[in-house]
């Protein structure tokens, strides 16, 4: 049992505004991904980070960014936000192989 | 440039009879891939994978076919259940970073 949580559930913000989002899970895991799917759309790869170091990144720009702490918990924090960064936010941590991953139930983000 | 394109938005079936789910996709690098199912308010959770080296992988009642030179993979549910409604997502994988389509959804009517 994984039990990958998101915090918060929903939060709502304003354009220019500053979020952060937090990822945990029950056991401890190296690799951490997190995604945003806009609606109707499938998730889109944001970035990885695995042993605290960024591994790897999707066509986001830098004000999307994270951390990775030691005790395996990930935040994504996203600056000087934008109407169209209105979406889902998922974070997935990664199994014993790099093909499973397991996913939090989301933070969904509303930006006003 | 979509790497992973789902062209069916959705599918509907009666329950019992089969489910067949497509997927396309462009990037040869891809090593595995994945079908998700995803339910309202939940995470996308894993149902199936086929490495790239593989033409097909089962699973019970769902099997993954893959189709390398058509670069196209379908996953097929016999037989289908009610509780099966759901969005699915196919995905491909290089080294651990996962591209998505769109998915489809798909409800079985009992």
């Amino acid at each position: 049992e994984t039990g990958v949580t998101q915090s918060p559930t929903h939060l709502i913000k304003t354009r220019g505004q500053q979020v952060t989002l937090r990822c945990s899970s029950q056991s401890g895991h190296n690799t951490v991904s997190w995604y945003q799917q806009a609606l109707g759309q499938g998730p889109q790869f944001i970035f990885q980070y695995y042993r605290e170091e960024e591994n790897g990144r999707g066509n986001f720009p830098p004000r999307f960014s994270g951390l990775q702490f030691p005790n395996y918990s990930s935040e994504l924090n996203v600056n000087a936000l934008e109407l169209d960064d209105s979406a889902l936010y998922l974070c997935a941590i990664h199994g014993s192989s790099d093909n499973e991953q397991f996913f939090g139930p989301g933070t969904r983000l509303t930006v006003l | 440039d979509q790497q992973v394109k789902q062209n069916s938005p959705s599918l509907s079936v009666q329950e019992g009879r089969i489910s067949i789910l497509n997927c396309d996709y462009t990037n040869s690098m891809f090593d595995y891939f994945l079908w998700y199912k995803k339910y309202p308010a939940e995470g996308p959770t894993f149902l199936i994978s086929i490495s790239s080296i593989k033409d097909k992988n089962e699973d019970g009642r769902f099997t993954v076919f893959l189709n390398k030179s058509a670069k196209h993979l379908s996953l097929h549910i016999v037989p289908s259940q009610p509780g099966d409604s759901a969005v699915y997502f196919c995905a491909g994988t290089n080294a651990g970073k996962s591209t998505f389509g769109d998915g489809t959804t798909l409800t079985v009517k009992p």
